[in-house]
């Protein structure tokens, strides 16, 4: 069973400052990783899904890099702003069903 | 847009009733599954389902079982709840096999067993 981990476990940040998180997944039969959104009273929204080792994605404000070698992916946002409070979960898989979940980030920007 | 509706938002049940939890979805996935989410931990797979009639055990699957007769539908059983399923069930979708299809959640169900 992979065991993914997520850091940090939550966080405040004043609105206009950048921040990153850390997903470390077991670097072995890697498949893809996936990061998603979570608001509260809302569905969890995909954001990014990685496949390639040294993959970059960005949409909007929000950007992430993975590196499959040695089982880390980071995702950083530019500038938060109170909508971007959420938790951020990110998932690991080595198939195409079976998904291992971290624990999430939960990010408080303030006004 | 994927839209994929839980039937409920909030539901509360006593020890040993049936429960049934459904999903639908509007986009032909093919693929759909039944997560659960507690304190502490991450989203937990109880079962999945690639096609109708198909289904296949997650990580967590002991008293809980699924129905997939119609490919929009996915339904989650608790045959005889207990207060230790008190928890958030989350539904989600997948098209296909791609390694680069997400999942599509619903909005999640809130079940508290008394």
């Amino acid at each position: 069973i992979l065991n993914v981990e997520q850091s940090p476990q939550s966080l405040h940040v004043q609105e206009g400052d950048s921040t990153n998180f850390t997903c470390s997944f077991p670097s072995s039969n890697f498949y893809a990783l996936h990061w998603y959104r979570w608001e509260t009273a809302k569905s969890p929204e995909a954001l990014f899904v990685m496949t390639l080792n040294g993959d970059e994605k960005k949409k909007g404000r929000i950007s992430a890099t993975l590196n499959t070698k040695e089982g880390y992916s980071y995702l950083y946002i530019k500038g938060s702003q109170p909508e971007d409070s959420a938790t951020y979960l990110c998932a690991s898989t080595s198939g195409t069903y079976k998904y291992i979940f971290g624990t999430g980030t939960r990010l408080k920007v303030l006004a | 847009d994927v839209k994929v509706t839980q039937s409920s938002r909030y539901l509360v049940k006593r020890t040993g009733e049936k429960v049934f939890l459904e999903c639908v979805q509007d986009m032909d996935h093919e693929n759909m599954f039944w997560y659960r989410q507690d304190p502490g931990l991450g989203l937990r797979l109880i079962y999945f389902s690639y096609d109708v009639k198909m289904k296949e055990k997650g990580d967590i699957p002991e008293g809980y079982s699924v129905s997939r007769e119609k490919k929009e539908r996915f339904s989650l059983i608790l045959e005889s709840a207990s207060t230790n399923q008190t928890s958030m069930y989350l539904c989600a979708t997948k098209l296909g096999v791609t390694r680069n299809s997400p999942l599509h959640f619903g909005n999640g169900t809130r079940l508290t067993v008394t």
